[in-house]
């Protein structure tokens, strides 16, 4: 049972490329979150998925956009990265809408933007 | 003052030791609270839900105290394989606003 699947595990930009990071998840949830982590600053929410077909903008949604293509798949969307997106970024899913239960995560994308 | 704070350590206990966390929050309403695991360069798992009576799971004690706002982890007979970075996480109910802390960082030494 893979779980959540991310790819790439690393990638290296240049500022103003772009890039899509993909991610899967196998357990029929319901929700999915795409999650960027920085040192000292904990897990920020970028963008959510309450449901396939919805979409809703986290904390630090700026930069970024997302696709819920269906229910297994949650895509997260650089279109021209800078500097300040370099990141350890994490996909989730859970069961529940508000993440009441578990959430699992992918094995995260080091990016970085040079 | 951080939604969710945490003491971002490091703890440095030897094999066997006692250590204790807590993790203050500061929405009142907030009504879910966990605490996940993160190993070295590796995803967060969930360790332990924290219930209002407090829950236990082997070594690990979760405790929560509502009318001064934290939750706190307790680790007994600490292991080497416990060296990771704990995560407080904080929801609060009624529609997405799931707060995770920075993390404590906790090293057991042999």
């Amino acid at each position: 049972n893979a779980g959540v699947t991310q790819t790439p595990k690393f990638q290296v930009l240049k500022t103003g490329q772009s890039m899509t990071l993909q991610c899967a998840q196998d357990m029929n949830h319901n929700s999915m979150y795409w999650y960027r982590q920085d040192p000292g600053m904990g897990l920020r929410l970028i963008y959510y998925s309450a449901s396939e077909g919805t979409t809703d903008k986290g904390e630090v949604p700026n930069g970024y956009n997302v696709s819920r293509l269906n229910k297994r798949e949650f895509s997260l969307r650089l279109e021209s990265a800078a500097p300040s997106q370099t990141s350890v970024y994490f996909c989730a899913s859970s069961e529940q809408y508000d993440m009441n239960t578990e959430a699992f995560f992918g094995q995260g994308t080091r990016l970085t933007v040079v | 003052r951080k939604e969710v704070e945490q003491d971002p350590g490091p703890f440095n206990v030897p094999e066997g030791a006692t250590v204790a966390f807590n993790c203050t929050y500061s929405n009142s309403a907030s009504q879910s609270f966990f605490w996940y695991r993160q190993d070295c360069r590796k995803e967060p798992k969930l360790l332990m839900s924290v219930y209002s009576s407090g829950n236990e799971d082997g070594r690990f004690t979760a405790q929560l105290n509502r009318a001064s706002q934290y939750i706190s982890l307790l680790i007994r007979d600490s292991k080497l394989s416990d060296s990771a970075t704990y995560l407080c996480v904080v929801n609060k109910g009624g529609g997405f606003k799931t707060i995770f802390g920075a993390g404590t960082r906790l090293f057991v030494k042999a």
